[in-house]
């Protein structure tokens, strides 16, 4: 167990819906990470946050967004979704901005 | 900027028998370098870490890895497969710089062959 929670664990939805992906770093972490997992991209690297602030941007999609709150909690908000945006989305945290981090077990969203 | 290859996107060997999982990275800064293991179904775990102290680094389950500068590679390696380390690994650089990201290698899936 890597200290971070990720809820929920399984998600089905329609197109054109909205989901919200929520996940809680291990203690004293500040730093918090969204990847995206599927099958044909492999693991791709989305938004980085520090603190409460968006510290690093990766191949995220204008439909999707996230945020930092003050209690360091993340959320990942999926809008439009299409069937291309079914896979695992993974959070991770760590103390520092470069420094290792530590995986939650995912979410499995699946878009029909 | 910095990069990571992972040279192998599959590699197979029999239990017992020695792993070696190549990685290569550039980087213009002081990189940080990791490897994680993930499991099938599973979020990524840690393995072993370089930050800059000894250049060889031990990991869990027996895995190490060496830090080359010389030839800018970080593999990893074992001396005896187990069943129980077939799974997808991932090499990664990081740095100190700002303007670096951290970048996450294709991944090398692991088979073990009885």
């Amino acid at each position: 167990d890597s200290g971070v929670t990720q809820t929920p664990k399984h998600l089905i939805t329609a197109t054109g819906q909205r989901v919200t992906l929520r996940c809680s770093p291990r203690s004293g972490d500040l730093s918090v990470y969204w990847y995206q997992q599927s099958l044909d991209q492999g693991l791709q690297f989305l938004i980085q946050y520090y603190n409460g602030e968006e510290r690093a941007k990766g191949n995220i999609l204008e439909r999707f967004s996230a945020q930092q709150f003050p209690d360091l909690h993340s959320e990942l908000n999926l809008s439009s979704l299409e069937l291309g945006d079914s896979a695992l989305y993974f959070c991770a945290s760590s103390v520092r901005i470069y420094s290792e981090q530590f995986f939650g077990p995912g979410t499995r969203l699946t878009v029909l | 900027a910095q990069s990571v290859t992972q040279l192998d996107s599959h590699v197979s060997v029999s239990e017992g028998t020695p792993v070696l999982l190549r990685c290569n990275y550039s980087s213009s800064y002081s990189p940080s370098l990791f490897w994680y293991v993930q499991h099938p179904n599973k979020g990524l775990q840690l393995l072993l870490k370089y930050t800059s102290a000894a250049t060889l680094v031990k990991g869990i389950n027996g895995f190490e890895a060496e830090f080359k500068k010389s030839e800018t590679s970080f593999h990893l390696t074992k001396p005896s497969a187990h069943m129980s380390d077939a799974a997808e690994y991932f090499c990664v650089v990081s740095s100190m710089n700002r303007d670096d990201k951290i970048i996450f290698g294709k991944g090398t899936r692991l088979h073990i062959l009885p």
